[in-house]
């Protein structure tokens, strides 16, 4: 069975802190794709990322980067000098990669940034 | 891109009435959308695998008969919530997945659902 566990439910860091978001994976498949959404209080989920699971170069965009390692199974997010408006929850999915497959969200965490 | 419109974005009903909600694939067709539901600080889960032209499938625990799903067409599936329950009050949320190219999941922007 597939499982997503984001063990962090609550962060609060200051302005300009680095965060790493942690989210650890389990799944028997060898061909999968794992994501990162942002949920802003607004509700509408806003994707960040896909990855496939052939695919374990880091990536970074802006101050978002990601550290994917299949010897961990884990797919860590890391938001760089943080600012306030990266407050809102953000989930880690996985997916099977056969079409017909749904994401399945961890628990997410929730992101407070202050000032 | 890729856009799934949802709506309503929010509705308010009373206890033992019915409730539509609507996704639509606006550029791209599904074969297969979900519906997830999301309670207040808590994640999303599935609650069913909708395909066009076919009969839905339901997660354990999500009961049929009140969550009647339709998917009538490659762009439309709708989630009907059946004799309402103060409950039943939540965010549902659609996506589709694209068939072709980078198969992404696409989310609508979701209905905020509550019984009164």
């Amino acid at each position: 069975a597939q499982k997503v566990t984001q063990a962090q439910t609550e962060i609060s860091v200051v302005e300009k802190e680095d965060v790493t978001l942690d989210c650890v994976y389990e799944t028997r498949d060898t061909t999968y794709y794992l994501f990162w959404y942002k949920q802003p209080p607004s509700g509408e989920l806003v994707f960040l990322i896909r990855r496939n699971s052939f695919d374990e170069q880091n990536e970074i965009s802006g101050r978002y980067s990601w550290n994917f390692q299949k010897s961990t199974s884990s797919f860590n997010f890391t938001i760089t000098a943080s600012q306030v408006v990266d407050s809102a929850v953000y989930f880690c999915a996985l997916s099977e990669a056969q079409a017909g497959t749904a994401l399945i969200f961890g628990k997410g965490t929730t992101l407070s940034v202050s000032s | 891109g890729a856009v799934v419109s949802q709506h309503p974005s929010w509705v308010i009903c009373k206890s033992g009435t019915s409730v539509k909600i609507e996704c639509r694939s606006l550029d791209f067709q599904a074969t297969t959308m979900f519906w997830y539901r999301q309670f207040p600080k808590q994640s999303l889960m599935l609650m069913a695998t909708s395909n066009e032209g076919s009969k839905a499938t339901y997660e354990q625990g999500v009961e049929k008969d009140k969550f009647l799903i339709n998917h009538a067409s490659l762009t439309l599936s709708t989630l009907t919530v059946t004799s309402a329950h103060p409950e039943d009050s939540s965010f549902y949320i659609c996506s589709a997945r694209e068939n072709q190219g980078n198969y992404g999941y696409t989310f609508g922007s979701g209905t905020r659902l509550t019984v009164v």
